[in-house]
C-alpha cells in the first residue's frame, strides 16, 4: 500500500462547480498534513496546510479525519486557474520535522 | 526575491556517465531538499540538509547517489555511471528552517539518460 494515496483523476468539471478531492495516508503516527499545487511543467507550490479543526482559505477548504486517515480539499466556485494537479503531502513522524510524503496527484480541468 | 534557482535545467547524457546537479535555495534557508520525481508522479524524497549537515539519506535509490552542501548553501547532487532509470525531473526545495515545514521548490533539472 502507498504511504499516500490519491485518485489520479482527471477530474473535468465547469466553470463555477464545486469539487472535492480526496487523499488517505498509511502512517497512523503523520503529524502534519498539507496541500501542494503544481501547474503543469512547474514546480509545485504549498497551497495550504491541513489542520485537525479543518481550514479554510477562500474557496478552498481543508479537512483532516485522523481517525480514518483520510484528508480532503474542497475548492467552491472553481475558477479556469484552478486547473491544476493538487498533491496531497504528509510529514512521516521519522523524527525528521520535514521529510515530506507526496501522493501522485489529483488533475482538475477546469472548463467554461 | 530570488527563488530557490537549479542548474542545468535540462542535463542529456548517455549510460554510464556521471552527472552532476547543482541547487541554489533561497539566501538564508538552513534547510535544503533534493527529490525525484517521474511522470504522473509526485515528488519522491531523496535526501536533506540542516546547513551543511546530511540529515536524511535514506531516500536515495543506491550508493550511485550522493549529494553535498559543504558551505551550508550551494548543493550538488551527484549520480555516478548513470542508467537509463535515473531519467527523471531532480527537484531540489528549501526552506528557512527545519522546523518550518513550508518548502519552496526550484523549477527543476530534466535528466534523460540515453
Amino acid at each position: 500500500r502507498k504511504e499516500v494515496e490519491q485518485d489520479p483523476g482527471p477530474f473535468n468539471v465547469p466553470e463555477g462547480a464545486t469539487v472535492a478531492f480526496n487523499c488517505t495516508y498509511s502512517n497512523s503516527a503523520s503529524q502534519s498534513f498539507f496541500w501542494y499545487r503544481q501547474d503543469c511543467r512547474k514546480e509545485p507550490k504549498l497551497l495550504m496546510s491541513v489542520y485537525s479543526s479543518g481550514n479554510e482559505d477562500g474557496r478552498f477548504t481543508a479537512q483532516l479525519n485522523r481517525a480514518s486517515q483520510y484528508i480532503s480539499l474542497l475548492i467552491r466556485d472553481s475558477k479556469l486557474s484552478d486547473s491544476a494537479t493538487y498533491l496531497c503531502v504528509v510529514n512521516a513522524d521519522t523524527g525528521t520535522a520535514s521529510k515530506l510524503t507526496f501522493g501522485t496527484g489529483t488533475r482538475l480541468q477546469v472548463t467554461l | 526575491g530570488a527563488g530557490v534557482s537549479q542548474s542545468p535545467r535540462y542535463k542529456v547524457t548517455k549510460r554510464g556517465q556521471d552527472v552532476a546537479l547543482r541547487c541554489d535555495p533561497i539566501s538564508g534557508h538552513v534547510s535544503l531538499y533534493w527529490y525525484r520525481q517521474a511522470l504522473g508522479q509526485g515528488p519522491e524524497f531523496l535526501t536533506y540538509f540542516n546547513y551543511e549537515a546530511q540529515q536524511d539519506k535514506s531516500g536515495l535509490p543506491n550508493d550511485r547517489f550522493s549529494a553535498e552542501r559543504p558551505e551550508g548553501s550551494i548543493s550538488t547532487l551527484t549520480i555516478q555511471r548513470t542508467e537509463q532509470r535515473d531519467s527523471a525531473m531532480y527537484r531540489c526545495a528549501s526552506s528557512s528552517t527545519e522546523a518550518q515545514e513550508t518548502q519552496y521548490f526550484g523549477p527543476g533539472t530534466r535528466l534523460l539518460v540515453l
